[in-house]
């Protein structure tokens, strides 16, 4: 059974351009989340992701976007890049499990720095 | 804003049991307690998580209160492996939920 991957591993871009960010779930989830993380703060819910559709958002301006695909793989896109958007991107997978959602598992993240 | 209380900073020696405090007092009935911790830069691993009753598993032990407002997260035998920010989140477990994440504590194992 393979774990939750991220790409890319480090990316780097400047401010106003656009970056999109992948994730694999966990075999047997059909549910994403996205989380920013700040440096020396906790995560940050962006969106969720299930059966393809938005579940659920945090407070995040439109320029962050999201995409999951018929294999439950998914995409984070942002727009207009600005400087505060440097973070660690964390995916999350789940399943579906009796009255909701099991445990969520994380990737090991994607580094986004913004010059 | 996180729902959860957590000491910033703990040490603990290597080889001694690591006992991690988390306060809760608006736990909801539905919401489950759930641990994750984070080695430097690296994504949040998850530890256990519990409704009402003492959950172990083979990475830790999680004592809740019986009232359940509050959570000891127990690392049996500490290693300097363990050294990360730990994570206190309570949520429900329902369709959307999401996990709303506090600053954590740094529990630093020395040798």
């Amino acid at each position: 059974e393979t774990g939750v991957t991220q790409s890319p591993t480090h990316l780097i871009k400047t401010r106003g351009q656009q970056v999109t960010l992948r994730c694999s779930s966990q075999s047997g989830h059909n549910t994403v989340s996205w989380y920013q993380q700040a440096l020396g703060q906790g995560p940050q819910f962006i969106f969720q992701y299930y059966r393809e559709e938005e579940n659920g958002r945090g407070n995040f301006p439109p320029r962050f976007s999201g995409l999951q695909f018929p294999n439950y793989s998914s995409e984070l896109n942002v727009n207009a890049l600005e400087l505060d958007d440097s973070a660690l991107y964390l995916c999350a997978s789940s399943r579906e499990a009796s009255g909701g959602l099991d445990t969520q598992y994380f990737g090991p993240g994607t580094r986004l720095t913004v010059l | 804003d996180a729902k959860t209380t957590q000491p910033p900073s703990m040490d603990c020696a290597e080889g001694r049991a690591a006992n991690l405090p988390c306060n809760h007092s608006t736990i909801s009935g539905n919401e489950y307690v759930y641990w994750y911790r984070q080695i430097h830069s690296q994504g949040p691993q998850y530890i256990i998580h519990g409704l009402k009753n003492n959950e172990t598993n083979e990475m830790a032990s999680l004592i809740i209160t019986e009232d359940r407002k509050s959570s000891t997260l127990i690392l049996p035998h500490a290693t300097l492996r363990d050294t990360a920010v730990y994570y206190c989140i309570v949520s429900p477990l329902d369709s959307n939920y999401q996990l709303i994440w506090g600053a954590g504590t740094k529990l630093i194992i020395k040798p």
